[in-house]
């Protein structure tokens, strides 16, 4: 069935450094794929997302692409700020279960001012 | 904000005691949630909802027992707290039929003692 791999962490950067998660995924076709960001004390939100190879998820700075040619779908950010500090999860569908995600085990990023 | 609610926030109960924890949206979505989270394992599907008095099993719904009488709650019920089902509990509902992505509550934490 559908599966995901990330990063493990923790991972710790400065202010303004280049901020790069992993995230690899098995998969029959091409599903939707996500990134959730949890903030300390909260829920997960969804951060973006991607529905089909080559699309490209956008939202307060982070990107990540879709490339079915290396079952990829890595998390970036060119300068991350303290407030980014949370822990990052890949999602993707289900196999035959549009209705449930499975997750990656998370990924915790910590700046440093 | 998808208007989920989860009550309570946190909660202490000792081992065999039942506890019930509630699940409140408020724009009648179909689908719903229960996951726990817990250190290691990531976020782990306990049950979910495909409308009022539907539901099925997810990965790790053994002690656990779910109703969902009105659209808008969906309780877990722990019939006997163990040890074990100490954890955070996030509530989840997918907007729409189209889209897979689902958007979460803020959780409660449970510690059984």
């Amino acid at each position: 069935g559908n599966s995901v791999t990330q990063m493990e962490g923790p991972v710790t950067l400065s202010e303004e450094a280049f901020l790069t998660i992993n995230c690899t995924y098995t998969a029959t076709g091409y599903p939707s794929l996500f990134w959730y960001v949890q903030y300390p004390g909260e829920g997960l939100q969804l951060l973006l997302k991607a529905t089909k190879a080559d699309d490209k998820g956008s939202n307060k700075g982070f990107e990540a692409t879709y490339r079915k040619e290396t079952t990829s779908f890595h998390l970036e950010k060119g300068s991350v700020q303290v407030s980014d500090s949370a822990v990052y999860f890949c999602a993707l569908p289900v196999s035959g279960s549009a209705r449930q995600l499975t997750f990656g085990s998370g990924t915790q990023l910590t700046v440093l001012p | 904000d998808a208007g989920i609610t989860q009550s309570p926030r946190h909660k202490v109960t000792e081992t065999g005691t039942p506890v019930t924890l509630r699940c409140h949206q408020t724009e009648n979505h179909r689908y719903m949630y229960w996951y726990r989270q817990d250190p290691g394992h990531g976020l782990r599907l306990i049950h979910y909802s495909y409308g009022v008095k539907d539901t099925d099993k997810g990965e790790v719904s053994d002690g656990y027992s779910v109703s969902r009488s009105k659209t808008e709650d969906f309780l877990l019920t722990l019939e006997s707290a163990t040890s074990s089902q100490t954890s955070v509990y996030f509530c989840a509902i997918r907007i729409g039929t189209g889209e897979h992505e689902q958007y979460f509550g803020p959780g409660t934490r449970l510690t059984v003692t």
